[in-house]
């Protein structure tokens, strides 16, 4: 079973400033996930990647294949930023059964 | 587009009551999935279906079944509620396996005392 660790598991900046949270993972990947959850509870994807870096807006998510890790960086953060970021792996390597879960990374961003 | 719908939002149980989560989507997904979500853990896996008529264990299904009758809809049941059983409960559906992107419930809340 793949086992997923991220950093910081709190983070408080100011508005402005450039963020990064980390995902470390055990075991060999074919995609890893990002994503939010909004102080109202809902969970929504931000990222899917298997390899390289993607971007949308703000936010950039790369991911190290070799290295078994992950970074999410969120540029010019703003408060609404402030949420809970949470990285997830295929528990197994076909990803059939699910995906195991980092504890994530709650974010506050002040103005 | 509902998207995924979770009914209901928040419950209250006593001890040994029974009750059943209902999740539904209308994205024709095949595959569904029923996480439990505890303060200071990542969220956890249940049970999970890879299509109709299938239902499979996650990492902690003791104290739960589950059914998948129709597409659309998984029903995650609690036969005999425990204290310890007092989470908040996610539904998600996906296209495919988990390299596809899940899409998430809004959660229901269960306390049971």
């Amino acid at each position: 079973k793949n086992e997923v660790e991220q950093s910081p598991q709190n983070l408080t900046a100011q508005e402005g400033e450039f963020i990064t949270i980390n995902c470390s993972y055990s075991v060999g990947i074919s995609a890893l996930h990002w994503l939010q959850q909004h102080p109202g509870g809902g969970i929504v994807s931000l990222f899917m990647l298997s390899s390289g870096k993607k971007k949308h807006g703000r936010l950039i998510a790369t991911i190290n294949i070799q290295e078994k890790h992950s970074s999410l960086h969120i540029t010019a953060s703003h408060p609404r930023d402030s949420a809970v970021y949470i990285c997830a792996v295929p528990s197994s390597g076909g990803g059939a059964d699910g995906l195991t879960f980092g504890k994530g990374t709650h974010l506050i961003i002040q103005p | 587009n509902a998207g995924v719908t979770q009914t209901p939002k928040f419950r209250v149980l006593k001890t040994g009551q029974s009750m059943t989560l209902l999740c539904a989507q209308d994205m024709n997904h095949e595959y569904m999935y029923w996480y439990r979500q505890d303060p200071g853990m990542g969220l956890r896996l249940i049970h999970y279906s890879v299509g109709e008529g299938t239902t499979a264990k996650g990492e902690v299904p003791d104290g739960y079944n589950v059914s998948r009758l129709k597409k659309q809809n998984f029903l995650l049941g609690l036969e005999s509620a425990a204290p310890s059983q007092t989470s908040v409960y996610f539904c998600a559906s996906s296209r495919g396996s988990a390299k596809n992107i899940q899409y998430f419930g809004a959660g229901t809340r269960l306390s049971v005392l």
